[in-house]
Formats: C-alpha cells, sequence, structure tokens
C-alpha cells in the first residue's frame, strides 16, 4: 500500500517568512495529492491539493508542487501569518476509480513566530 | 457553505460496549468515507462507501466495524466491543460524484474508551 513520510516534524518560522513543508510518496500509482490544514481541536481543512497531471498549483500565498519522478510533493506558505499556525498533513491516493481513502504523513506543526 | 456535520461531538463508553457514530454527509455527496486519529498522531483511513456498499477498508477496519447508511441523510460507524485502543478522534469525510478526490471532513467525534 500506499506509504507518506512528511518532514519536518515541526517548523518554527518568523512572521513574514516562507515555510516549506515535504512529502514523499512510495506508490508510483498516486495521482492525487491534498494538503489539509487542522488547528487544534478542530476538523482538517483542505488549503490546496494537485493531481499527477500538473506540477505546480498556486493560491494567493499557497503552493504546492509535485516531482512525480522523485515521488515527492511540497508545500509552500509565503509571507506567512499568525494564523498560518497549525497542523499541516499530506495525503497521497490512487484515484483510478471508487472511493478510496487518502493516506496521510505525520504531519507538521507549523509555528509562526510574531 | 454545505459542511459535514457528525454527532455526538464526545461519546465515553466503557470498554466491551457498542457505540455508533453518526455523519450527515453533504447532501448531494455520494462517497464516503471515515477516519480515525489517535491523539497526537496522524489521520488513519478506515474504510470507504459508496452505493450502498463498502468499496475499500484498511487493515484498521477489522470484523468489530461495521458502516451503514441507514436512510438518505446519515452515514453511520458502529464498534460492537470497544477496546481501549478505539479510543481517538473519529473523522467522517464525503466527496462528490465527478471530483470525487476532494474529500471534505466533519468535526470529529471524540470517543473516549474506559
Amino acid at each position: 500500500g500506499e506509504n507518506v513520510e512528511q518532514h519536518p516534524s515541526t517548523l518554527s518560522v518568523q512572521e513574514g517568512d516562507s515555510a516549506v513543508i515535504k512529502c514523499t510518496y512510495s506508490d508510483s500509482a498516486s495521482n492525487y495529492f491534498p494538503w489539509y490544514k487542522q488547528e487544534l481541536g478542530k476538523r482538517p481543512q483542505l488549503i490546496i491539493d494537485i493531481r499527477s497531471n500538473v506540477g505546480e498549483k498556486k493560491d494567493q500565498r499557497i503552493a504546492v508542487t509535485l516531482n512525480k519522478t522523485a515521488k515527492h510533493f511540497s508545500l509552500h506558505i509565503t509571507e506567512t501569518q499568525p494564523e498560518d499556525s497549525a497542523v499541516y498533513f499530506c495525503a497521497a491516493r490512487y484515484s483510478g476509480g471508487g472511493a478510496d481513502g487518502l493516506t496521510f504523513g505525520k504531519g507538521t506543526h507549523l509555528i509562526i513566530q510574531p | 457553505e454545505p459542511e459535514v456535520t457528525q454527532t455526538p461531538s464526545h461519546q465515553v463508553t466503557q470498554m466491551g460496549q457498542e457505540v455508533i457514530l453518526r455523519c450527515v454527509p453533504i447532501s448531494n455527496h455520494l462517497y464516503f468515507y471515515w477516519y480515525r486519529q489517535i491523539l497526537g498522531q496522524k489521520v488513519e483511513f478506515l474504510v470507504s462507501f459508496y452505493n450502498n456498499e463498502i468499496s475499500e477498508k484498511s487493515e484498521i477496519f477489522d470484523d468489530q466495524f461495521s458502516v451503514e447508511r441507514p436512510d438518505g441523510s446519515n452515514f453511520t460507524l458502529k464498534i460492537r466491543s470497544t477496546k481501549l485502543e478505539d479510543s481517538a478522534m473519529y473523522f467522517c469525510a464525503s466527496s462528490e460524484t465527478s471530483f470525487r478526490e476532494t474529500q471534505y471532513f466533519g468535526p470529529g467525534t471524540r470517543l473516549l474508551v474506559l
């Protein structure tokens, strides 16, 4: 089955700086890669996702890049703000049909220092 | 914006008891999922459900677990005989038909088994 590794486990950046979180996956058949943000005690919220036919996707201060050959994908947050503090999870899924589950990474605790 | 809802928000039960966790997926969604998150750990896939049957299940989803769509709006997870290690946050998620990759999570039910 799929295995997703995520690094770092904790990331502390100064407000206004950029943050990068990296994930690798094992199943070359995986073709859908979402990122979720989870604030303490709350539900995971989808912030951005990318499909394997695209190398990069951007939404305002958030971007995701995908390298299919190396089987890794990254989340980039620019101009970080205090409200970006949360745990971020990457995930991967083979989306060939049916209701397939997501395989999550272990999460990155992002801390924005004022 | 429509959201997935779950009840109860918290459930405390004795080991060996049966529990039923309830979810109301987003109304036009046809793919449903259950995930669990043990405190401080990653989100883990349990089961997916489509067209009134299980589509995929993980190793965690053993014979003590079952899912059901009892009516047109609810989606339930039953744990027949709870164990201490079943203590976790249980998230329901749903996705559309056309864009079934994007999964939207409910707020979760925190289950504590004593």
